[in-house]
């Protein structure tokens, strides 16, 4: 079946540092992939997504790249803030069908120091 | 344009009771799906609605069930509540595709004491 793997947490990092967050992925065909930001108290904000191969999404610094070769779609941001502190998702939806179901990673906790 | 509306935000509730929450999508979105997140399980799917129909459905017991009505606005129930309930239930809506993106709720915490 479908499933979403991410590194575990927490990613502790200084201010100014690059962040890499490794996500791969289990599905047929192509799914669209997501990168989802839960911040403290909040529910889930989309931050980028990709639709198919070598697709690059990116927003607010945040990168990730489809890759269909190596099944992957790591997040990331050459320099991070202590606003970026917050629970990262990696998810997908299947290819082709009716349904918009996300499978979830389990979150990346971010933790940035000043 | 208004964000995804879930109410209530805080819930208490005690073993044996139910509960029913609400979802309210963004305007013109027909499609409303709801999760379960909790530190252990972390996001599982729930079910999907699209025009009043359950169109997908996760592996839940069949205490949990939802609804759509007309003006897409959702429900969802969970009957005879267990500790195991406790959770933070999030709803989402969608354009549908081919747009693919689901936009979430703040979510509405439930505990059962």
């Amino acid at each position: 079946g479908n499933s979403v793997t991410q590194m575990e947490g927490p990613v502790t990092l200084s201010e100014e540092a690059f962040l890499t967050i490794n996500c791969t992925y289990t599905a047929t065909g192509y799914p669209s992939l997501f990168w989802y930001v839960q911040y403290p108290g909040e529910g889930l904000q989309l931050l980028l997504k990709a639709t198919k191969a070598d697709d690059k999404g990116s927003n607010k610094g945040f990168e990730a790249t489809y890759r269909k070769e190596t099944t992957s779609f790591h997040l990331e941001k050459g320099s991070v803030q202590v606003s970026d502190s917050a629970v990262y998702f990696c998810a997908l939806t299947a290819y082709g069908g009716a349904t918009n179901k996300l499978i979830f990673g389990t979150g990346t906790l971010l933790a940035v120091q000043p | 344009k208004a964000g995804v509306t879930q109410t209530p935000r805080y819930l208490i509730k005690t073993r044996g009771q139910q509960v029913t929450l609400s979802c309210s999508p963004i305007s013109g979105h027909r499609s409303v799906s709801w999760y379960q997140q909790t530190p252990g399980q972390g996001l599982q799917f729930l079910f999907e609605y699209f025009s009043e129909t359950q169109r997908n459905k996760g592996n839940f017991p069949g205490r949990f069930s939802g609804r759509q009505f007309s003006n897409s606005r959702s429900e969802m129930n969970v009957s005879t509540l267990e500790l195991g309930d406790s959770a933070l239930y999030l709803c989402a809506s969608s354009l549908g595709q081919p747009e693919n993106i689901q936009y979430f709720g703040a979510g509405t915490r439930l505990s059962v004491l």
